[in-house]
């Protein structure tokens, strides 16, 4: 079956410790992307990437760092200098050119504690 | 950049009432519109979409969504709920050529057996 999953599905940290969210699709699509969902506030684009070893910042990519060195993955990095880390991330992709929707990971609940 | 505005974020229905949400977009070229489902615990789907043509559009579950390009708008309608359509529902937009999605914030909408 194709799709995105995203692991873990719960994440907890201690302040101050980075942390790393994975992304893997086999949809192979081109397009890739991290958005915050906070309660209230919808969906917050963090990064995203549309071709391999290129990506943009989002609207709050402070404290936040990506890599794209493979098509199917777009690994997220959650660093000790995002001051409001705790939130559910969602990865998402899609196809770089054309009129095409957008596919969702079950998202990934980090805590920090 | 584009952005994307819900109101009411809080809305509260019984059964068999008729549900529209409203979706407004500040972009003056041409753009593809989303209406995205979140069920409780579920990942984001996609109810419906539009790209070019017919501005009435159907989805799944027995909701449409009419754009209104001198308007700015992409409303999402429901003639008559049921208690499953308890879900947050978000309107997102991207530049037609740029994949990148805007969201609004959302609207958790509760619908009271």
């Amino acid at each position: 079956d194709g799709g995105i999953t995203q692991s873990p599905k719960y994440l907890f940290r201690k302040e101050g410790q980075n942390v790393t969210l994975s992304c893997e699709q086999n949809l192979n699509h081109d397009a890739m992307y991290w958005y915050r969902q906070d309660p209230g506030q919808g969906l917050r684009l963090i990064y995203y990437s549309q071709i391999v070893n290129d990506f943009q910042k989002g609207d709050i990519a402070e404290g936040y760092s990506v890599s794209r060195e493979k098509k199917e993955s777009f690994p997220l990095t959650v660093t000790s200098a995002q001051k409001n880390p705790t939130a559910f991330y969602l990865c998402a992709c899609n196809s770089a050119i054309g009129n095409t929707e957008a596919f969702f990971g079950q998202g990934t609940r980090l805590t920090v504690v | 950049a584009q952005s994307v505005s819900q109101h009411n974020h809080h809305v509260i229905l019984s059964e068999a009432a008729s549900l529209e949400l409203g979706c407004n977009y500040s972009y003056g070229g041409t753009v593809n519109l989303f209406w995205y489902v979140q069920y409780p615990g579920q990942h984001l789907q996609l109810l419906l979409k539009y790209f070019s043509g017919d501005p009435l559009v159907k989805g799944i579950k027995g909701f449409e969504a009419e754009f209104i390009k001198s308007k700015f708008s992409f409303n999402l309608r429901k003639p008559s709920v049921q208690w499953s359509d308890t879900a947050e529902y978000f309107c997102a937009v991207t530049p037609y050529g740029n994949n990148r999605l805007a969201f609004g914030k959302g609207n958790q909408v509760v619908v009271i057996p």
